[in-house]
């Protein structure tokens, strides 16, 4: 069964560092999205990208933020400049539109900043 | 008002109870709702799609109450390996398809 799957698992980094976060959606969705979770609180959405655009983004997604699909498998999450408040999970997710919107999530990225 | 609000329990129950999970969202324009099951510090897995008819896949049930804003899983025969976190969401009506997550419902089946 295809799957999303996310690189690295853990990635710990020092405030002001820049990270990247990567994902390989599933092949044939084309909705790509990035959510976090920080421990303790509910999936927060960040962004949605369609298009080789980004067609949706939260408050959250500020200019600190990026995303990217760089060819045509990887969807990537870059913050460039990391605050201790970014810690939390970052799932990347997919999508199509044949089946009611149903989204598939990667396993996460879990980002520790200090 | 939240955008989705769910108890979140914990609900402790025996193997083999019956288990219900309610739900409700703010925007009437929402047109999807689902329930995802999360494992702690895994992923969300989707669990089913919420119709407005009701859907039922083996001992789970979901159900669609339009006018009162409502959703509900219900879970029969309770195994151990359906102790995990139930995510309510609702998808965020903007045509992009952002889903809106609740807190999440809690459940722990024990022996």
């Amino acid at each position: 069964e295809p799957e999303v799957t996310q690189t690295p698992s853990h990635q710990v980094t020092q405030m002001g560092q820049e990270v990247i976060l990567r994902c390989v959606p599933i092949s044939n969705h084309l909705y790509f999205y990035w959510y976090r979770q920080i421990l303790g609180q509910k999936v927060e959405f960040l962004v949605s990208f369609y298009n080789n655009e980004i067609s949706e983004k939260s408050e959250i997604f500020d200019d600190q933020f990026s995303v990217e699909r760089p060819d045509g498998s990887n969807f990537t999450l870059k913050i460039r400049s990391t605050k201790l408040e970014d810690s939390a999970m970052y799932f990347c997710a997919s999508g199509t539109r044949d089946r009611t919107y149903e989204q598939y999530f990667g396993p996460g990225t879990r980002l520790t900043v200090t | 008002r939240k955008e989705v609000e769910q108890d979140p329990g914990p609900f402790n129950v025996p193997e083999g109870a019956t288990v219900a999970f309610n739900c409700t969202y703010s925007n009437s324009a929402s047109q999807s709702f689902f329930w995802y099951r999360q494992d702690c510090r895994k992923e969300p897995k989707l669990l089913m799609s919420v119709y407005s008819s009701g859907n039922e896949d083996g001992r789970f049930t979901a159900q669609l109450n339009r006018a009162s804003q409502y959703i509900s899983l219900l879970i029969r025969d309770s195994k151990l390996s359906d102790s995990a976190t139930y995510l309510c969401v609702s998808e965020g009506n903007t045509g992009f398809q952002k889903l809106v997550f609740g807190t999440g419902t809690r459940l722990l089946v024990s022996p």
